[in-house]
This record gives C-alpha cells, structure tokens and sequence, in this order.
C-alpha cells in the first residue's frame, strides 16, 4: 500500500516558468513532509519541508503548499532554471524518524 | 553542508556470498543514521536505523540476520549482506542526521550502492 503517491512520473517545463510537482498521501497520521532532490549518482539532497500546523513554507525560489483535507502537498519552483532538473521525492512522517517516501517525479527543464 | 559518503558505488557479487557497504558521515558526527533499499521505479523504503554503540532498529520485514548493520562509531556505519541472492540485488542509500533523530532532523544522504548478485 502506496503511503504516499506521485502520480506523475515525469514533467517538462520551460525555462523562467513555474514547475509544480504534486504529492498526495493517505495516512492522516502525517504530520510532517519534506521535499528531496536528486541528481544522478548522487544522494537525495534536502530542499524544503514543512509541518501539518502550516499550509504553506517558502524558500527563496521554492514554496510548499500543505492541503490537510485534501491529502495533497505540492512543490513551486518558480522561476524553473535548467539546474533545477532532476527527481523529486516527496516524503512524509507520523511523528518518528521514519519517512515514507514516494516514488519520485523527474523534473526536466528545458532551456 | 553535511556530506556522506559510502562505498562501494556498485558491487556485483555471486550468490550466497557476502557483501559490505560502508556509510560514512565525512564532516559531521552521525548520531542516528539509516539504510533504505530502492528497487527500480519504487520508492525508498527504510530497512533500519542505527544508533551508533547500540543495536540497529529493523523495519517489518527485514531479517536483521541477512542485513547485519553495525554502527561503531559517529562517523561510520556497516550493512552487510550475507548470503546474498539476486533477489537483494537493488540500490542501497544511507542517511545520517547529526540530531537526535527525530522527524524534524535533516537526514543527509549518500550516493548510494548499486549492488547486483549474480
């Protein structure tokens, strides 16, 4: 059982636009989500996170949105630059260390 | 910022042999760190976490036999795979957080092990 679903595998957008990567999940027991990024051959990097007492956190270009009755985080980079491709993990937490992630969105770029 | 490592990148091994990866924490002293497995197009999935000069902490359905985590020391931590089969081939991450653990503690990850049994 998916915890934590992306539903898009892959997105494409073009650079200077707004990218929006989408992240739904299920057990309302969650009350922490973060956002990873990573490049090939490399370890997942932390980006931005954010707590079920917020709807809303932003970091210079990256802003994540909480939607606690829908179930639903996304994250907003905006403006998208070609560095900015790569995956996506979204991941969630029930109070403990233990995070569940999603499967990933691969962000493209295009220049 | 806080940098990880493991090694090896990748290992290919025969079946029923053993297999060491090393996680180390190269900037910073890793109080807890953890071992995911990622198959392909699935997500991370969290096998164990490990306090450094305690037992490690296995997740439902891992068999802490055939994933020995040692974690001797704040800079380094060890899974070995024993008797390894190709159904274990897949990709192994670590992580280390230099706080108490807790969810809102930044894990750092490695690269990543890319190990394949023949």
């Amino acid at each position: 059982d998916q915890q934590v679903k992306q539903n898009s595998p892959s997105l494409s957008v073009q650079e200077g636009r707004i990218s929006i990567l989408n992240c739904d999940y299920t057990n309302s027991m969650f009350d922490y989500f973060l956002w990873y990024k990573k490049y090939p051959a490399e370890g997942p990097t932390f980006l931005i996170s954010i707590s079920s007492i917020k709807d809303k956190n932003e970091d210079g270009r990256f802003t994540v949105f909480l939607n606690k009755s829908a179930k639903h985080l996304s994250l907003h980079i905006v403006p998208s630059q070609p560095g900015d491709s790569a995956v996506y993990f979204c991941a969630a937490s029930a109070g403990t260390y233990k995070y569940i992630f999603g499967t990933g969105t691969r962000l493209k770029v295009l220049a | 910022g806080a940098v990880v490592s493991q090694h090896p990148s990748w290992v290919i091994c025969k079946s029923g042999t053993s297999v060491k990866i090393e996680c180390r924490s190269l900037d910073f002293q890793a109080t807890t760190m953890f071992w995911y497995r990622q198959f392909p197009k699935q997500s991370l999935m969290l096998m164990a976490t490990s306090n450094e000069g305690s037992k490690a902490t296995y997740e439902q359905g891992v068999e802490k036999d055939k994933f020995l985590i040692n974690h001797a020391s704040l800079t380094l931590s060890t899974l070995t795979v024993t008797s390894a089969h190709p159904e274990d081939s897949s990709f192994y991450i670590c992580s280390a957080t230099q706080d108490a653990g807790g969810p809102a503690d930044t894990q750092y990850f490695g690269p990543g092990t890319r190990l394949t049994v023949l």
